[in-house]
């Protein structure tokens, strides 16, 4: 069976700090995908980043970046300079191909909230 | 546009009556999925779809049913038999395989 945790519950940062939200995956598969996505107060849920277990290299997309560390199991997503549109319930979620289905499990989330 | 439609928005029902979620794409994605979400608590997969007139149940199907006789669409029906069905309710469909999931606005109902 595979689990995310996402210890963090909520938290706040001031405007232009740097903010890191911790994701923990537990899955025995040696191929499984790790996913982000941000639900801002509208709930649609929007995808931000996939990666594959056997790509570890970092990956930066403007002010995002994602730390994926087999060794630890985390796929950590640091947020520089936030601001405000940042605020939202992040997602880490984590699936496993089976060859007919691909299923998400999804961490219970982490609410960020940027203050000016 | 291309994307992922569910409607209506807010959905308020009585206690006792069975209340089907519509969920619609146009992004030609073979996979096709439905979410519960609970205040507080991650998504929880309910039903999913791979193909045109095949489905599988998830991890909470009970009291829940679907259909999928068109490749855009994927209805959700709560039935009376769902204990509580007052939950976020959301659409989702990928291309397939291990492809990311696109989700659509979501369907918030509440039931009295």
């Amino acid at each position: 069976a595979q689990k995310v945790t996402q210890a963090q519950t909520e938290i706040s940062v001031v405007e232009k700090e740097d903010v890191t939200l911790d994701c923990v995956y537990e899955t025995r598969d040696t191929t499984y995908y790790l996913f982000w996505y941000k639900q801002p107060p509208s709930g649609e849920l929007v995808f931000l980043i996939r990666r594959n277990s056997f790509d570890e290299q970092n990956e930066i997309s403007g002010r995002y970046s994602w730390n994926f560390q087999k060794s630890t199991s985390s796929f950590n997503f640091t947020i520089t300079a936030s601001q405000v549109v940042d605020s939202a319930v992040y997602f880490c979620a984590l699936s496993v191909w089976t060859g007919t289905a691909s299923k998400l499990t999804f961490g219970t989330g982490t609410r960020l909230q940027v203050t000016l | 546009d291309g994307g992922i439609t569910q409607s209506p928005k807010y959905l308020f029902r009585k206690e006792g009556q069975n209340v089907t979620l519509s969920c619609e794409q146009n992004l030609n994605h073979d996979a096709m999925y439905w979410y519960r979400q609970d205040p507080g608590q991650g998504l929880r997969l309910i039903y999913y779809s791979q193909i045109v007139n095949d489905f599988q149940k998830g991890d909470i199907a009970e009291g829940y049913s679907v259909s999928r006789e068109k490749k855009e669409s994927f209805p959700l029906t709560v039935t009376s038999a769902q204990k509580n069905p007052t939950a976020f309710y959301l659409c989702a469909s990928s291309i397939g395989g291990p492809g990311e999931q696109y989700f659509g606005p979501g369907t918030r109902l509440t039931v009295t």
